[in-house]
């Protein structure tokens, strides 16, 4: 069965960067879609981007699209997601998600990490 | 950008059926899919492909996509339903989210 456990809680400071990472578990990485969803205090999900480990390439929300990053690395099973010049209203809880067949993308994502608490605060 | 839109809040008395609706453009060609958010917990996948229900899901939650608008439907809703739902689509590789709805179960 695939898990996913993500990093640690993290505190950053207006205008620096943040990296969440997320390793999976019990799957084949490159059969995956990889979503990153986040959720600020009291607010509905929002989806940020997505990638699929076989292609490299990712797609971005437009509201977040030269800001984030997302990647992956096959040889440790281990997604990230980097988002730039932060601001205080981007301290939210971060999630990653992934169904483990890319084909069928559009199912929605079953496999949920625990989630990041990102807090940007000078 | 593609928006969907739900109702901030739904209530239900236990035992009844509760409907949850999303509505937008993109469903009229695209598919629906489901998550539950209980507090402090991640999402979970409670409908796919507007209708389908994951692998241990109960059989009371159902779903349906008509026109520009995708309903989740609990039938006998119990109490350990209470929670935040929200539908989502992609817009080719890029997905959306409704605002989400709260459920009550008084």
């Amino acid at each position: 069965q695939v898990q996913l456990v993500q990093s640690g809680a993290d505190v950053k400071k207006p205008g620096s960067s943040v990296k969440v990472s997320c390793k999976a578990s019990g799957g084949t990485f490159s059969n995956y879609v990889i979503v990153w969803v986040r959720q600020a205090p009291g607010q509905g999900l929002e989806w940020m981007g997505r990638i699929i480990p076989v292609f490299g390439t990712a797609n971005y929300a437009q509201k977040f699209q030269g800001r984030v990053t997302i990647t992956t690395d096959e040889s440790t099973s281990t997604a990230y997601m980097e988002l730039s010049s932060l601001r205080s209203d981007d301290t939210a809880v971060y999630y990653c998600a992934l169904r483990d067949d890319y084909a069928y993308y559009y199912y929605g994502v079953d496999v949920w990490g625990q989630g990041t608490t990102v807090t940007v605060s000078s | 950008s593609s928006e969907l839109t739900q109702a901030p809040s739904v209530s239900v008395s236990p035992g009844q059926t509760a409907s949850i609706t999303c509505s937008g453009d993109i469903l009229g060609n695209k598919n629906a899919c489901w998550y539950q958010q209980k507090p402090g917990q991640s999402p979970v996948l409670v409908i796919y492909q507007d209708s389908k229900r994951p692998s241990g899901i109960p059989e009371r939650f159902s779903g349906s996509n008509s026109g520009n608008t995708a309903t989740l439907t609990i039938s006998g809703t119990q109490a350990m339903d209470e929670a935040d739902y929200y539908c989502q689509a992609w817009d080719t590789s890029i997905g959306v989210f409704g605002g989400g709805t709260k459920l009550t179960v008084l």
